[in-house]
């Protein structure tokens, strides 16, 4: 099975820059994609393919995707950014996998 | 926009079987899109379960494929989730979806609610 690590918890001051990792074998071949799961809600799709983003979603959210490593930045945090936040890939032994998840504090 | 609710017992014995159902509204599911079912147990992260393309393909998580069905039923706009010989570990929050466009590969843009499901006696 396909596993893909993110640390359980990220702390970030409002107005400065949070970077959630979410790390796998090789995945920088892969195409990446985050949600956003806030309490007692669905998750919502924040970036897909690595680097796109849904319409409605705020241009401070962006990601990237490379060797071993996928990163979720986002600029300028607010407190509506606190929320968990997964990564989730297409594998073909597992088809999708989703991430452990960050729990994303703004401090 | 999408529309999806989930709707189902909220409690089920076990070793009994799962139903849920999933209407949807704002699309048909015979759009092209392609459509999935995701639970996460209280507390815990997010798991695939399965997805279903318009057309009634699937694909299953391998852990789930032997307990698991899921159907389309075009008439009533709806799609389904069937998992028998139910445990304690398969109490938690079941999510339907929508892709973000057809294939198997595309990420899910628009999610239900949620249904909390427990199983016990």
């Amino acid at each position: 099975s396909y596993v893909l690590t993110q640390p359980p918890s990220v702390s970030v001051a409002p107005g400065k820059t949070a970077s959630l990792t979410c790390g796998g074998d090789n995945i920088g071949r892969k195409s990446v994609h985050w949600y956003q799961q806030k309490p007692g809600q669905a998750p919502v799709l924040v970036i897909y393919n690595d680097d796109d983003r849904p319409s409605g979603i705020p241009e401070r959210f962006s990601g990237s995707n490379s060797g071993n490593t996928a990163i979720l930045t986002i600029s300028r945090v607010e407190a509506g950014d606190e929320a968990d936040y997964y990564c989730q890939v297409w594998d073909t032994s597992d088809h999708w996998a989703f991430g452990g998840g960050a729990k994303l504090t703004v401090l | 926009q999408a529309q999806l609710q989930e709707s189902g017992p909220g409690l089920v014995k076990p070793s009994e079987t799962l139903s849920l159902t999933c209407s949807v509204s704002g699309y048909s599911v015979n759009s092209g899109y392609y459509w999935g079912w995701i639970r996460q147990p209280p507390g815990k992260g997010l798991e695939w379960i399965g997805s279903i393309s318009h057309g009634g393909y699937t694909y299953y998580k391998p852990s789930l494929k032997s307990r698991v069905t899921m159907s389309v039923d075009t008439s009533n706009n709806q799609f389904s989730l069937s998992l028998n010989s139910v445990t304690a570990a398969d109490t938690a929050v079941y999510f339907c979806a929508r892709s973000l466009r057809g294939g198997w590969t595309v990420p899910f843009d628009w999610w239900g609610q949620g249904a909390l499901v427990t199983v016990s006696s």
